[in-house]
């Protein structure tokens, strides 16, 4: 079984600075890991995703994100947010070659930019 | 057009109550999910289904039951709605595990 941990619940930056969101998995088996974004009253969207490849994957909206599988994680970055980026942030996990192949989600991250 | 979409995007009923939530989906995909989202939980998976005829449980399905009417077709419903069922249901597809999951704008559910 996999599961996913996002320590940060709330991130509060100011404009125009830089941001990581945290992301760590646990499996026993492969992974490919995601990133959603979802904006005040709508559903998720897919920012980014690894698969296979180069560890280090851009997404949407300047967003990237880098998988490290030695620390188990994938977290998110963004050298200069704006205001627009305010919105929940999700990491999602699924095993590779199980029978079910289900998305695993974190609880979720609160990016609030300020200005 | 929206790729996915669900209706109703906002119900209210009372504790009891049969209720219905629907989604249909333009993309062609084979794979449809129900998730549950409450705050500080993340999204929760009710039901999934790889086809027509392949109908799965997920994490949460007790108090649940679905139905895969068509390949754009998935309906979720709560045969006897009890208050902490209250969230927000997101339907999704994909076309292949690696693939996107596409989401429809979701149902905010109240049960008074």
């Amino acid at each position: 079984a996999q599961s996913v941990t996002q320590l940060d619940s709330q991130v509060p930056v100011f404009e125009e600075a830089p941001v990581e969101l945290r992301c760590n998995y646990s499996s026993s088996v492969s992974v490919y890991l995601f990133w959603y974004v979802q904006y005040p009253n709508q559903g998720l969207q897919l920012l980014l995703k690894y698969l296979s490849g180069s560890t280090l994957v851009k997404g949407i909206n300047g967003f990237e994100a880098e998988f490290n599988k030695s620390q188990t994680s994938f977290h998110l970055r963004k050298p200069s947010v704006h205001i627009s980026d305010t919105a929940e942030y999700f990491c999602a996990v699924v095993g590779i070659g199980g029978a079910t192949n289900k998305l695993i989600f974190g609880t979720g991250t609160l990016l609030a930019v300020q200005p | 057009d929206a790729d996915v979409t669900q209706t109703p995007r906002n119900r209210i009923t009372k504790t009891g109550k049969r209720i219905m939530l629907e989604c249909s989906q333009t993309k062609g995909h084979d794979r449809m999910y129900w998730y549950r989202q409450d705050p500080g939980l993340g999204l929760r998976l009710i039901y999934y289904s790889f086809d027509v005829k392949d109908i799965n449980k997920g994490e949460i399905s007790d108090g649940y039951s679905v139905s895969r009417q068509a390949q754009a077709k998935f309906s979720l419903s709560l045969e006897s709605a009890i208050p902490n069922q209250t969230a927000l249901y997101f339907c999704a597809t994909s076309g292949q595990y690696t693939d996107t999951q596409y989401f429809g704008p979701g149902t905010r559910l109240t049960v008074l």
